[in-house]
């Protein structure tokens, strides 16, 4: 079968850096999705990830490798707003997005 | 780029009654739109899979003579939910992935809230 496992909730201080990190065994792997969704919203596209290595966007960073199955998504210099879910999504060898359950990021003062 | 639009945002009916959502592509040509229902607390769950003039794809577990999926053009697909029961209230996410992108992109509408009374 096909899973997506990513920490169900994870809490970080303000200013701090924290590591969401996925795992997953795919029927094919076609690239890797972060989005972010804060509660009751739409989920946003913050990365993608299809060759090995870390890509960096501001203070959001995604790292891939394809041989372990897996990815982290990186949070530098939180700030209160940065608190929603991250979900992970692998596109699988059909081009279907496989989701993850999301991780839910508390972030304190 | 890339804005989805759903209609309407949020939804109140009673049981037996039904509910058609709008999914519209605003700037781009979506070959393919996806519809996603998430539960509380809960990741998005695939429904269906629709491609524009052909019939959608659903996904295992769900009624396709419930839930009505309609692509009549590359801008716009509708759900509807025929008979809704108080089980049926959930948040509807529709997506469309352009036929351009090489990476699969899908752009997500702002989603509709559904209660069925």
């Amino acid at each position: 079968g096909q899973n997506i496992d990513q920490p169900t909730e994870m809490t970080a201080t303000e200013g701090a850096i924290v590591q969401i990190n996925c795992t997953y065994q795919t029927s094919g792997f076609n690239g890797l999705f972060w989005y972010q969704q804060h509660a009751g919203e739409a989920p946003t596209f913050l990365s993608y990830n299809v060759l090995d290595g870390l890509e960096e966007k501001g203070r959001f960073s995604s790292f891939l490798s394809r041989s372990k199955g897996y990815s982290y998504l990186l949070l530098k210099e939180l700030q209160m707003k940065d608190s929603a879910s991250y979900l992970c999504a692998v596109v699988d060898s059909n081009y279907q997005l496989i989701w993850g359950a999301g991780t839910k990021l508390i972030i304190k003062p | 780029g890339a804005v989805v639009s759903q209609h309407p945002s949020r939804v109140i009916c009673k049981s037996g009654t039904s509910v058609k959502i709008e999914c519209r592509s605003l700037d781009f040509q979506a070959t393919t739109m996806f519809w996603y229902r998430q539960f509380p607390k809960k990741s998005l769950m695939l429904m269906a899979t629709s491609n524009e003039g052909s019939k959608a794809t659903y996904e295992q577990g769900v009624e396709k003579d419930k839930f009505l999926i309609n692509h009549a053009s590359l801008t716009l697909s509708t759900l509807t939910v025929t008979s809704a029961h108080p089980e049926d209230s959930s948040f509807y996410i529709c997506s469309a992935r352009p036929g351009t992108t090489d990476y699969n992109e899908q752009f997500f509408g702002p989603g509709t809230r559904l209660t069925v009374l």
